[in-house]
């Protein structure tokens, strides 16, 4: 069975500063995706960043990158330049490739609060 | 393009009553997964259907069901509620899967309160 695991239940950071978020995963599985959902107060959940775990190139979208790092089976998300809109719970995700499924198995999120 | 579409948003019920919660997924996704959201028990799946088909299921008891329509939009259906059913439902949905990892957008959620 596969398990992720997010250690920081809330994080601060200023405004324009950088973050990161941390999150380690269990599996025995070798192909697989992982991904970082963003869930804003009261607002619908939205997928922040993907990464498909055969690619050694970390993901960017934007302001956001991840630091993969499969033997590790760790999976961080970087927040630079870090906005107000920003404030929300993120959860870190796994999928496993195959079997025709899009079952995502959540870690248990991390509040990041972004402070004026 | 609509977003996914979650139908109530909020429910109240008693313990013992049933409840009947609707998603309509995005125009042409084929695929809806639910995910139960808890303080306690974090996001946990409950079930994903893909062409009316259950393709896979999470560590529910029984009373929680599901089904999925010819047009795509599903249904979840929880019997006999119980205090620890209150929790916020939320549906997701996905073009065809094909070997996963498709991008899955999530609806409003419909927020359950069992008293």
């Amino acid at each position: 069975a596969q398990t992720v695991t997010q250690s920081q239940p809330e994080m601060s950071v200023q405004e324009a500063e950088t973050v990161t978020l941390s999150c380690t995963y269990d599996t025995s599985e070798n192909n697989y995706y992982l991904f970082w959902y963003k869930q804003p107060p009261s607002r619908q959940m939205i997928l922040v960043i993907r990464q498909e775990a055969y690619k050694q190139q970390n993901a960017t979208e934007n302001r956001f990158s991840v630091n993969f790092q499969k033997a590790a089976k760790s999976f961080s998300l970087k927040i630079s330049d870090s906005q107000l809109g920003d404030t929300a719970m993120y959860f870190c995700a796994f999928m496993k490739q195959g079997g025709a499924t899009n079952k995502l198995i959540f870690g248990t999120g991390t509040l990041l609060a972004v402070q004026p | 393009k609509a977003g996914v579409t979650q139908t109530p948003r909020y429910l109240i019920k008693t313990r013992g009553q049933q409840v009947t919660l609707s998603c309509s997924p995005i125009s042409g996704h084929r695929s809806v997964s639910w995910y139960q959201q808890t303080p306690g028990q974090g996001l946990q799946f409950l079930f994903e259907y893909f062409s009316e088909t259950q393709r896979n299921k999470g560590n529910f008891p029984g009373r929680f069901s599901g089904r999925q329509f010819s047009n795509s939009r599903s249904e979840m259906n929880v019997s006999t509620l119980e205090l620890g059913d209150s929790a916020l439902y939320l549906c997701a949905s996905s073009s065809y899967p094909g070997v996963g990892g498709y991008e899955q957008y999530f609806g409003p959620g419909t927020r359950l309160t069992v008293t």
